[in-house]
């Protein structure tokens, strides 16, 4: 069985830094990439990064670009999000998703999420 | 410009049937699309792939209700005997170079 457990979510202050983490198991991690996707209160899902497999690639929504850093250890079946000068407008669920190739692709299976709140 | 483009809203009868749609941006009509179901409070689910010929992959335990179709620069979402746990949020997302995007959703009331 799939499961993605993420952890990190908290209340941080505007610009401050916040790093998550995603505990993967039930299936071979190292073979596929995995995307982290937010979702604003209220709002639609929005794609934030992508990480290829073997973590040689990485891709970025502009909204995040220079302040986010996805990254993983495929010895620890783990995702990583890294979130610096973090904005009010960052608040949102944060979920891991699996994706069905080695590159990006469609994403086949997500965690529960974890909140992350940026307010003063 | 890759832009997946959904209807904000949807509404059919228990029992009946309902077509979701995903419209691809011009010159994009080649894409394949994923299917995502959210219902309240709850997290996102794959319900499955789409491709642009029609045929489609469905994620595990999908029930059969749920089916997927394409023609030229639509893919679309088909739930047959609706239920009221089918009441929820449907995503498409897809892919390119560089890219994952999600279209706005489409919240489907069952009447």
């Amino acid at each position: 069985e799939v499961l993605l457990l993420e952890s990190g979510g908290g209340l941080v202050q505007p610009g401050g830094s916040l790093g998550l983490s995603c505990a993967a198991s039930g299936f071979t991690f190292s073979f596929y990439a995995m995307t982290w996707v937010r979702q604003a209160p209220g709002k639609g899902l929005v794609w934030v990064s992508t990480i290829s497999g073997g973590g040689g690639s990485t891709d970025y929504a502009d909204s995040v670009k220079g302040r986010f850093t996805i990254s993983r250890d495929n010895s620890k079946n783990t995702l990583y999000l890294q979130m610096s000068s973090l904005r009010v407008e960052d608040t949102a669920v944060y979920y891991c998703v699996k994706g069905t190739l080695a590159a990006a692709g469609p994403l086949d299976f997500w965690g529960q999420g974890t909140l992350v709140t940026v307010s003063s | 410009q890759l832009v997946l483009t959904q209807p904000p809203s949807a509404s059919a009868s228990l029992g009946a049937s309902v077509k979701l749609s995903c419209t691809l941006s011009s010159g994009h009509s080649s894409y394949a699309i994923a299917w995502h179901q959210q219902q309240p409070e709850s997290g996102p689910r794959y319900l499955m792939k789409v491709n642009s010929d029609g045929t489609h992959i469905k994620g595990d335990g999908i029930p059969d209700r749920f089916s997927g179709s394409s023609f030229g620069a639509e893919r679309y979402l088909t739930i047959s005997s609706l239920q009221s746990g089918d009441e929820a949020d449907y995503y498409c997302q897809t892919w390119g170079t560089g890219i994952v995007l999600f279209g706005g959703g489409t919240k489907l009331t069952v009447l």
